[in-house]
């Protein structure tokens, strides 16, 4: 049971597309995140959650929106997509917000042509 | 504007020859350094929390340990098994989120 899943684990599409990445928690935490990563950067945070319907942004968060209606899932959200958003996008979960003990799920692939 | 800077980028390492990984940091104010593994093509496992310098934790061969400025994670007599990339991250008292590192990517040959 991995307690955090991440649907589609791998993507492609097309420039101008809309796409929507789905993670699902099943223990009930608080606190959830979506980072992109790619060569030669560290993790880069999008924008995170700390509710139902409360969300906030991260250092990368142009271009992406998020949504949290119920506490296992958070989605995030590329309303056109660009070449540039062609990344490894990980959702992460944590108990509090002053806990940096994160759980991460498997990854989603995204590969914007 | 928190920093993390690991070094070496990549470091490759015969089985049972130990070595340490760096991480340099600056940050305004430091609520915790945070140490994860991360296999290729999964996501990245939390390994360790530092939160004063002087601090050591220590897991089966590995061993972080902080100071002012830096944090280093020590390998002791490492097995192929251990072969990861390791990322260092750090939070500040400004700002909740953490600030990752880029990572070293560890390659133990048998």
């Amino acid at each position: 049971d991995a307690g955090i899943t991440q649907s589609p684990r791998h993507k492609v599409t097309e420039t101008g597309t809309p796409v929507t990445l789905r993670c699902h928690q099943t223990e009930n935490h608080r606190y959830m995140y979506w980072y992109r990563q790619d060569p030669g950067h560290g993790l880069r945070l999008i924008h995170y959650s700390y509710g139902v319907k409360d969300t906030d942004k991260g250092e990368v968060s142009d271009g992406y929106s998020v949504s949290r209606s119920k506490t296992e899932d958070f989605l995030l959200t590329l309303e056109s997509a660009t070449s540039s958003q062609t990344s490894v996008y990980f959702c992460a979960m944590s108990t509090s917000g002053s806990t940096g003990e994160l759980f991460f799920g498997e990854g989603s692939r995204l590969t914007v042509l | 504007e928190d920093q993390v800077t690991q070094s070496p980028e990549a470091l490759r390492l015969q089985e049972g020859e130990s070595s340490s990984l760096n991480c340099s940091y600056t940050v305004s104010g430091l609520r915790g350094l945070f140490w994860y593994r991360q296999d290729p093509g999964k996501g990245p496992e939390f390994l360790f929390t530092l939160y004063s310098a002087g601090e050591e934790k220590e897991k089966e061969r590995l061993k972080a340990t902080l100071t002012k400025k830096e944090s280093f994670l020590h390998i002791t007599a490492p097995k192929p098994e251990d072969s990861a990339t390791y990322l260092c991250a750090v939070q500040g008292l400004r700002y909740s989120t953490l600030t990752f590192g880029k990572g070293t990517m560890l390659l133990v040959s048998p």
